[in-house]
């Protein structure tokens, strides 16, 4: 059974840090998702990685996934205030279409 | 820009009542979903739908859950006799045909039981 972990779960940074939130997961995939939410809002996409060693950047979030280790990073520069939200990642088992969510890091951004 | 609409956004509703949790995807997907989110935690896989069937349906999907696409445009997710444990946040998905394609969420649905 497919497991996916974040961590940290939950994160306090002040403004203008640099911070990594890294996702873990069980078995073996090379697609994972990341998606912003804002409280009591629905699930936006933010980055879809389809391959080892994808990377992709928007803004202040960069998304890279390392296929082998299992293991993709949303790192955050220079954070901002409206960067304050909960982070999910969401990896594709190869063998069907459902995706599965990590827990859930929820980011807190102090002016 | 497209996006997956979902009714009602509100519901309080008392145990042991139907409900029934309304989607439109986006129009040209073919893959369809239910996820659940309880109140602060992660966000639960529900049930799949492809091809006017369930292709995938996680151990919460019990006998009390059914899908439907009626109509070729909505789909829904019905609860037969609602529970406490039921209130949650209902999001409906939609994903085009190729495999790694982005999942849309709707807004979602949120469901209280009283």
């Amino acid at each position: 059974e497919l497991k996916v972990e974040q961590n940290p779960l939950f994160l306090s940074m002040q403004e203008g840090k640099n911070y990594t939130i890294y996702c873990n997961y069980s078995t073996t995939s090379d697609r994972l998702y990341w998606y912003r939410q804002d409280p009591g809002k629905s699930l936006e996409s933010l980055f879809v990685l389809l391959s080892n060693g994808a990377v992709k950047q928007e803004g202040r979030l960069m998304a890279s996934l390392d296929t082998k280790a299992r293991l993709s990073t949303l790192h955050i520069t220079a954070a901002v205030h409206d960067l304050s939200a909960t982070y999910f990642c969401a990896v594709d088992q190869n063998r069907d279409d459902k995706i599965i969510f990590g827990k859930g890091t929820r980011l807190h951004i102090l002016p | 820009e497209p996006e997956v609409t979902q009714t009602p956004s509100h519901q309080v509703t008392q145990m042991g009542q139907e409900v029934i949790l309304r989607c439109v995807p986006i129009s040209n997907h073919l893959y369809f979903y239910w996820y659940r989110q309880i109140l602060g935690q992660k966000v639960e896989f529900l049930v799949s739908f492809y091809n006017n069937e369930i292709s995938e349906k996680s151990e919460i999907f019990d006998d009390q859950f059914s899908v439907e696409r009626p109509d070729g445009s909505n789909f829904t997710l019905k609860i037969r006799s609602t529970k406490l444990e039921d209130s949650a946040m209902y999001f409906c998905a939609s994903k085009r045909r190729e495999t790694g394609n982005t999942i849309y969420f709707g807004e979602g649905s949120w469901l209280t039981v009283v």
